[in-house]
């Protein structure tokens, strides 16, 4: 069945330093990626997605790009902030027509001053 | 703003009781879905719908049932809970992405 691996459970950065959380995916659908974010006590909320080969995507600073010859969707960002302390969850839809959803196990992300 | 709306937001109950969450979605979207949130923050899928029909069924205890009015409203029913179902219970409209609702936290005990 399709699958989501996040490598990272916890990352820890100063303020200013650069961060890639690490996504890869397994389906033999054509996938669609996404990058939800969770900040404490709030709803998961949509910080990226892509369905296109090799094009890269972008939002409120984040980036990535869909790999699919390596499966991969890693989320980057150049400078972090400290409001970017969340929970960042990689999902991939594919199997049954699009509708079933699957979530990685999430890397949470610390920014400290 | 938030276009997906869940009650209640807490609840807290005994073993073997009944519960039921609603959620309404205003966004306009054919399909949402519930999803279990747990205490190490994993996000699992329980059920989708599309349009009112049962799209997506994982494997969960028959103790958990869905039911759809409309396209705009998905609720979840427990019978009998366990300590076990303890967590956040997600609801979420969809056209690609996935826009989320608050939440409700249940609490077992």
């Amino acid at each position: 069945g399709d699958s989501v691996t996040q490598t990272e459970g916890l990352v820890t950065l100063t303020k200013g330093l650069p961060v890639m959380l690490n996504c890869t995916y397994q389906t033999t659908y054509s996938p669609f990626l996404f990058w939800y974010v969770q900040h404490l006590n709030e709803a998961p909320k949509l910080l990226l997605k892509s369905s296109t080969d090799n094009k890269r995507t972008e939002h409120q600073g984040f980036y990535a790009t869909l790999h699919k010859s390596s499966s991969s969707f890693h989320l980057q960002k150049s400078s972090v902030q400290l409001s970017d302390s969340a929970l960042y969850f990689c999902a991939l839809s594919g199997g049954a027509g699009g509708y079933k959803v699957v979530f990685g196990s999430g890397t949470r992300l610390l920014v400290s001053p | 703003e938030t276009a997906v709306f869940q009650t209640p937001n807490y609840h807290v109950t005994q073993v073997g009781n009944e519960v039921s969450f609603n959620c309404k979605q205003t966004l306009g979207h054919d399909t949402m879905y519930w999803y279990k949130q747990d205490s190490k923050k994993l996000l699992k899928i329980m059920f989708s719908y599309n349009n009112k029909q049962l799209i997506v069924n994982e494997t969960v205890p028959r103790r958990f049932s869905p039911q759809s009015s409309d396209k705009a409203h998905l609720n979840l029913r427990i019978k009998s809970v366990e300590p076990e179902d303890s967590a956040v219970y997600l609801c979420a409209s969809s056209s690609y992405e996935q826009y989320f609702g608050p939440g409700t936290r249940l609490t077992v005990l």
